[in-house]
């Protein structure tokens, strides 16, 4: 079955660049209708969505966080990886990818995130 | 933008009781909901997508009902593995997803 892993520094000073990867195990990043995405969470908080990309190269960013990220994908790797920049205490968080499926009712269709990564703990200190 | 809201934040059941959860978006999102289940130190998990539909492996004890702007999860008769936390995520201004801020179920 498809498996996620993160990785990356887990350490980033205030002002730098956040850049973390996620490598697709037991699956090609490329079959199916899939859309691949990046989540964080604070410490004790909820769950932010930070955004997605397809294997085409589109992306969608969350408004908040737009102009701060970027979501890439190499195909030949089966990765896809986050860059955050200009990071601050407050993107202190555990940061999760994710795989987002589709399934279709009748004309609707419903998107999920079905498999996700362990999580990786990302501290922003000097 | 969509805004989610879970109530309650918090609840203290016991083993056998039965649990629901309800999630309210601020406006129509048809039955595009979906749930999921976070332990502590662990990535969530999905339960229930498009309101109503079990995710394969998730127990039958799990349910989700709903649509429009107010959802429901119910766990019909709760069993040690499901204290945790509980999100409710909207899909409906797919490409962009929000969650609720979860509620937490403990042990009374």
């Amino acid at each position: 079955q498809v498996q996620l892993q993160e990785s990356g520094p887990g350490l980033v000073k205030p002002s730098q660049t956040l850049s973390l990867t996620c490598t697709v195990s037991g699956g090609s990043i490329s079959s199916g209708t899939y859309y691949w995405s990046w989540i964080r969470q604070p410490a004790g908080k909820g769950l932010e969505w930070i955004g997605r990309i397809y294997t085409s190269g589109s992306t969608n960013y969350n408004p908040s966080l737009k102009s701060r990220v970027t979501i890439s994908v190499d195909t030949s790797k089966n990765q896809f990886s986050l860059k955050l920049s200009s990071v601050t205490a407050a993107d202190t968080a555990v940061y999760y990818c994710a795989r987002v499926s589709r399934s279709i009712t009748r004309t609707t269709y419903y998107y999920y995130m079905d498999v996700w990564g362990k999580g990786t703990t990302v501290t922003v200190s000097s | 933008d969509i805004q989610m809201t879970q109530s309650p934040s918090s609840l203290s059941a016991s083993v056998g009781d039965r649990v629901t959860i309800t999630c309210r978006a601020s406006q129509s999102i048809s039955s595009s909901l979906n749930w999921y289940q976070q332990k502590p130190g662990k990535a969530p998990k999905l339960l229930i997508y498009g309101a109503s539909s079990l995710q394969s492996g998730v127990p039958s004890r799990f349910s989700g009902s709903g649509s429009g702007t107010d959802f429901t999860l119910t766990i019909s008769s709760l069993q040690p593995e499901d204290f945790a936390t509980y999100y409710c995520q909207q899909s409906y201004s797919t490409p962009y997803f929000t969650f609720g801020p979860g509620t937490k179920v403990d042990i009374k």
